[in-house]
């Protein structure tokens, strides 16, 4: 089945940095990568996705990239705020009707 | 809860007492999911369902039991025989399996005493 490694498991950063958190998926037919945004206490919120057809797409700050040949995808967060410290799990669809695979988390902290 | 909600919000349990922690959705999503969070250990799959009346086992599934007897439900059972039930426990849809965007309720944390 799918394997998802991500990377790093914890980021602190200046504010105005960019941030960068990187995962490894195993399944070369998976298609289709969301990223979601957890902060403490609550859910976690889809913030970008992107399917294997697109090589980068971009939301405002955030923008998630995929290499299908290497088979890894990544978040960038720019000119990060302090209220984008949270957990960020990536996760990766397997085709064939079963549940996303999710990533171990990222806890990102931006420093002030 | 944009459209799935979770009940309750914090429950204890007493040792060998079985526990229902409550899922409902409003989305008219086929797929619920149930997982299990603790810390520095992710998202860890307990049970799916892709429609009514069927349900699969996830990666932890040993210790909890699931129901589907309507689209909209999706309770789970944390019985005596989870030895370490004491976590955080979110329910999710979506429309397909995987294939789309999950939409998370907004978890119950259920503590052992």
């Amino acid at each position: 089945g799918e394997n998802v490694e991500q990377h790093p498991s914890t980021l602190s950063v200046q504010e105005g940095d960019s941030a960068v958190i990187k995962c490894t998926y195993s399944d070369s037919a998976s298609n289709y990568f969301p990223w979601y945004k957890q902060e403490l206490g609550k859910r976690p919120q889809l913030i970008i996705d992107i399917r294997s057809n697109v090589g980068e797409k971009k939301d405002q700050r955030i923008a998630v990239t995929l290499n299908k040949t290497a088979k890894h995808f990544s978040l960038h967060i720019t000119e990060t705020q302090p209220e984008d410290s949270a957990v960020y799990f990536c996760a990766a669809y397997q085709a064939g009707n079963t549940p996303l695979v999710f990533g171990k988390g990222t806890r990102l902290s931006v420093i002030a | 809860d944009g459209g799935i909600t979770q009940s309750p919000k914090y429950l204890f349990r007493k040792e060998g007492q079985n526990v229902t922690l409550s899922c409902e959705q409003n989305l008219n999503h086929d797929a619920m999911y149930w997982y299990r969070q603790d810390p520095g250990q992710g998202l860890r799959l307990i049970y799916y369902s892709q429609i009514v009346n069927d349900f699969q086992k996830g990666d932890i599934a040993e210790g909890y039991s699931v129901s589907r007897e309507k689209k909209e439900s999706f309770p789970l059972t944390v019985t005596s025989a989870q030895k370490n039930p004491t976590a955080f426990y979110l329910c999710a849809s979506s429309l397909v399996t995987g294939g789309s965007g999950y939409t998370f309720g907004s978890g119950t944390r259920l503590t052992v005493v």
